[in-house]
């Protein structure tokens, strides 16, 4: 059956240092990925988008990775900041007949510590 | 660009009873999308609109659901006959097109007495 893995334990890191949060599929073949950010009490909020042919992404202090091999995107956020702490959502495009339909991992909090 | 709005933000209501939750996407947005979230899950498709036609609803829109989309502009979501499962945040989003990132409202936090 088909699978998105996020990790769900929280991950803690210190201020300044990079976070790197991981997306693990089984069964899909993506057309594209997409990373989201949620803060509590609201909706989530588009970050990056990575298409199957491209193998890296950049914003300002955010990076992913897409390796349709590994069947894996990284998500990093380098010098990290207390402002980054959300839940990270990523999302995939099951490829679904041309039309759009995104089916959600269940997200990592991100905590980052002063 | 006003973002997505949705309304009520919270509705608290008695098992049993019927619920409508509206969504206004960005204005120049053909899609919109339904999903539901429970804590500590991600967001759960339900249905999506291109303008007013529905295109596909999710195995987990149960007969008691059911959304529109008149005039392809808003949409509503009614529960019908609410049941405790049905407590979630209900979330709308909308697209210019299909491929593109989704922007989110805050969603309906629907609580079941």
């Amino acid at each position: 059956s088909q699978k998105i893995e996020q990790n769900s334990e929280a991950l803690n890191i210190q201020e300044g240092k990079t976070a790197t949060l991981t997306c693990n599929y089984t069964n899909y073949s993506p057309a594209y990925l997409q990373w989201y950010r949620q803060d509590p009490g609201r909706g989530p909020v588009f970050l990056l988008l990575i298409r199957e042919n491209e193998k890296e992404k950049r914003k300002e202090r955010l990076k992913v990775t897409f390796d349709t091999t590994l069947k894996q995107s990284l998500f990093h956020i380098t010098a990290s900041q207390p402002a980054d702490s959300a839940t990270y959502l990523c999302a995939l495009d099951p490829h679904s007949g041309g039309y759009q339909k995104v089916t959600f991992g269940t997200g990592t909090k991100l905590q980052v510590i002063p | 660009d006003t973002g997505v709005s949705q309304n009520p933000r919270h509705k608290i209501t008695k098992r049993g009873q019927n619920v409508t939750f509206r969504c206004d996407p960005i204005s120049e947005h053909n899609r919109l999308y339904w999903y539901r979230q429970t804590l500590g899950q991600g967001p759960e498709f339900l249905t999506y609109f291109q303008n007013e036609a529905q295109l596909e609803k999710s195995r987990l829109l149960s007969d008691r659901f059911s959304a529109e989309r008149p005039k392809g502009s808003f949409s509503t979501l009614e529960i019908q006959r609410t049941e405790q499962g049905d407590s979630a945040m209900y979330l709308c989003a909308s697209s210019l097109s299909g491929f593109e990132p989704q922007h989110f409202g805050d969603g309906t936090r629907l609580s079941i007495l």
